[in-house]
C-alpha cells in the first residue's frame, strides 16, 4: 500500500527565513504525489502536485517541491517565508487504483514575526 | 468553475441527534470522496463513489454513518445517531474519472463540514 510519512508535526520558522517541510513515501510502482494546505479556519486547497514529467513543481505563492525517487522523498520547501504562510502543510500520494488521495499526518507551518 | 460546495459549514447538535451533510460536486466529475479529520488526528478515507455507486467504502467506521449519492451528482453523509467522537471535519472531494497521469489524478476538496457533537 501506498503511504506518506511527515515526521515534523510542527515547524516553527522566522519570517523570511526558509523552511522545508519533509515527506517521505512508500511505494513500488508509479506514484503522484501532492501537497494540500489548510488555513486556519479554511478547508483543504491543493497547493501543487507532481504526476510526471520534472521533478521539480511550483505553486503559485513561491513554494516549491522536488521529486526524488532514489530518496523517495517530496519535500516542500519556501526560501523566504510569510506570515500569511502560517497553515498546516499536508502531503498526500495517490492510492487505490489512482483513485484514493491518502494524506500523511501534516506539518503545521508557524510564522514567528 | 465552480468548487466542490459543501453545507452546512459548521453544525452543532446534541449526542443522540442526526446530523445530514451535503456535498456539490465540481460539474461532470464523477468521483467523489468522503473524507474526514476527528481532532488532532489524521485526514482520514470514508468513501468513494463513481457516480451513484460506492466503489470503495472501506474507510466508514460503523453503521451509524450512511453516505448516498442519488443520481450520480450531489451526495449526502448521515451520522445518526451522532456521538462525541464524530465531531471533527468531513471534506468532501471530487475528480474527473480516469487512470491516466494527466487525466483525473487531481482530487479537488471542498472547505469542509466542521461538526461539533456536544
Amino acid at each position: 500500500a501506498q503511504s506518506v510519512t511527515q515526521l515534523d508535526s510542527q515547524v516553527p520558522v522566522f519570517e523570511e527565513a526558509p523552511v522545508e517541510l519533509r515527506c517521505n513515501y512508500s511505494s513500488s510502482v508509479s506514484v503522484y504525489l501532492f501537497w494540500y494546505v489548510q488555513y486556519p479556519n479554511q478547508g483543504l486547497q491543493l497547493l501543487l502536485k507532481y504526476l510526471s514529467g520534472s521533478t521539480l513543481v511550483e505553486s503559485i505563492n513561491g513554494f516549491e517541491a522536488e521529486f526524488n525517487k532514489s530518496q523517495t522523498s517530496f519535500h516542500l520547501r519556501k526560501p523566504s517565508v510569510h506570515i500569511s504562510d502560517t497553515a498546516e502543510y499536508f502531503c498526500a500520494v495517490l492510492s487505490g487504483g489512482y483513485q484514493k488521495v491518502t494524506f500523511g499526518t501534516g506539518t503545521k507551518l508557524q510564522v514567528i514575526p | 468553475e465552480a468548487g466542490v460546495t459543501q453545507f452546512p459549514s459548521h453544525s452543532v447538535i446534541e449526542k443522540g441527534q442526526t446530523v445530514t451533510l451535503r456535498c456539490d460536486p465540481i460539474s461532470g466529475h464523477d468521483n467523489l470522496y468522503w473524507y474526514r479529520r476527528v481532532m488532532g488526528k489524521e485526514i482520514k478515507f470514508l468513501l468513494h463513489f463513481v457516480k451513484e455507486s460506492k466503489q470503495d467504502e472501506s474507510g466508514m467506521p460503523n453503521n451509524r454513518f450512511l453516505a448516498e449519492r442519488t443520481g450520480g451528482t450531489y451526495s449526502t453523509l448521515k451520522v445518526q445517531p451522532a456521538e462525541l467522537e464524530d465531531s471533527g471535519v468531513y471534506f468532501c472531494a471530487s475528480s474527473l474519472f480516469g487512470t491516466g497521469p494527466l487525466y483525473g489524478n487531481t482530487i479537488y476538496f471542498g472547505e469542509g463540514s466542521w461538526l461539533t457533537v456536544v
